[in-house]
């Protein structure tokens, strides 16, 4: 069964320190690697996909890196601002053709 | 919109009466997902629709629940005879069916509470 672990649970950083949020993943046969954003009472809006074959996606101040062979996945963003305040989830997708969530990283940009 | 469409936003019901939840999917969206997110327990994935037919229904708790999706578009999320432990947040996704690399999409959810 994959498990997907996301550390630390919660953090608080002030305004404009690089936010760095981990994920860990047991069964490296995966087929991509999702970051998702989630704010209070909201869906998920996805931010970045890496494909298995892939080392790291940038879209803006986002930059999510995969080492599938250690199993894990880092999300950095620049720059925090506090609209950046949310939980942000991990997902991996793997066999058949589910995604498998870590728990979330809350995240508060203190002004 | 041209994103996932679900409803109701929230629901409200007394234990051991039935609900309904509804899922609209992105247009030309072949796969659609059902996963349901507890209070403290992230998120589990429920079913799984490629058209019309769940060749991955693995993820329903109980036969309680059940899902159908019909036109290969709208889905609908059934659970009978509700239970407290039912309560949860109920999200919808769809993607590009039949190919792994999409991303998925997710809709707002529908929020159950049992009484």
């Amino acid at each position: 069964k994959q498990e997907v672990t996301q550390i630390p649970a919660a953090l608080s950083v002030p305004e404009g320190e690089n936010l760095v949020l981990n994920c860990s993943f047991t069964d490296s046969a995966i087929y991509n690697l999702q970051w998702f954003r989630q704010d209070p009472g909201k869906g998920l809006t996805s931010l970045l996909l890496i494909q298995s074959s892939q080392r790291e996606q940038t879209s803006g101040r986002l930059n999510a890196s995969l080492d599938k062979s250690s199993g894990r996945s880092t999300l950095y963003i620049a720059a925090s601002q506090p609209g950046d305040s949310a939980t942000y989830l991990c997902a991996v997708r793997y066999g058949n053709n589910r995604l498998a969530f870590g728990k979330g990283n809350q995240v508060v940009v203190i002004p | 919109g041209a994103g996932v469409s679900q409803s109701p936003s929230n629901k409200v019901t007394e234990k051991g009466k039935d609900v309904e939840l509804r899922c609209d999917p992105i247009s030309g969206h072949t796969a659609l997902y059902w996963y349901r997110q507890s209070l403290g327990q992230g998120l589990e994935f429920l079913i799984y629709f490629q058209g019309n037919s769940a060749p991955d229904k693995s993820g329903l708790p109980s036969d309680r629940f059940s899902a159908e999706r019909t036109g290969g578009s709208v889905s609908t999320l059934t659970i009978q005879r509700t239970q407290q432990e039912d309560s949860a947040v109920y999200l919808c996704a769809s993607s590009l069916g039949g190919v792994f690399n999409q991303p998925q999409h997710f809709g707002d959810g529908t929020r159950l509470s049992i009484l």
